[in-house]
């Protein structure tokens, strides 16, 4: 199976800063990354695909960079409804496997 | 607007069995993958299985963690997914999500809509 691993696993942040997140790949996985974005109590959203497409309706201050085995979400100046939390996924083979999560809160 | 509600989640004992439904509206259902993605209380996102399209023989894949206890099946004419959870533990205790994959190419294979989810507790 592949293994993705998110950091940081907790990040404290101001609004109007930028951040990034990094997910690393336990093998490569080309560009079959996805990155998801969950508040508490509902379900994902999808930001971002193959590694680095903007999902349709997603705020331009989101960006993903990346390929094989190490990827980037950025956001570019965070604003309040920011604060969640943020998975990547790959669906380069099966079992289909997520990151641990990045849970990123308000300083 | 792409629509997806779960139900038949609740409280069933180990060794017990459930069946969850999925609910699909606004887009065409037997043209997409459907997806189980499954997270436990406090905890990040688990892949459960997934189900094809009638163009590649509504196979289905699993993740080892639920092999041979769960079955994921479709009725396209109803626009409906099932979950058929089976000799459940207390470890399949989650909320369970019923995803649309985006397409049917390895590219397109993330999930692009979320239903709310449906919660399963597994406990005596």
């Amino acid at each position: 199976d592949i293994q993705l691993t998110q950091s940081p696993s907790f990040l404290s942040a101001s609004v109007g800063d930028r951040v990034t997140i990094t997910c690393r790949a336990s093998q490569g996985i080309s560009s079959f990354l996805a990155w998801y974005q969950q508040k508490p109590g509902k379900a994902p959203d999808l930001l971002i695909y193959a590694a680095s497409t903007l999902q349709y309706g997603v705020p331009s201050r989101f960006s993903g960079s990346g390929s094989g085995t190490e990827f980037t979400l950025t956001i570019s100046s965070l604003q309040p409804e920011d604060f969640a939390t943020y998975y990547c996924q790959q669906f380069n083979s099966y079992p289909i496997t997520f990151g641990q999560g990045t849970r990123l809160e308000i300083k | 607007e792409v629509h997806l509600v779960e139900s038949g989640g609740g409280l069933v004992q180990p060794g017990g069995s459930l069946k969850l439904s999925c609910a699909a509206s606004g887009f065409t259902f037997s043209d997409h993958y459907m997806d189980w993605v499954r997270q436990a209380p406090g905890k990040g996102l688990e892949w459960v299985g997934r189900i094809r399209n009638k163009a590649n023989a509504y196979t289905t894949q699993y993740a080892a963690s639920v092999n041979g206890r769960f079955t994921v099946s479709r009725d396209d004419s109803k626009n409906l997914l099932f979950l058929q959870m089976n000799n459940l533990k207390t470890e399949d205790t989650a909320v369970y999500y019923c995803t649309r994959v985006h397409s049917s190419t390895w590219a397109g294979s993330y999930f692009d809509s979320w239903g709310q989810g449906t919660l399963l507790t597994v406990s005596s």
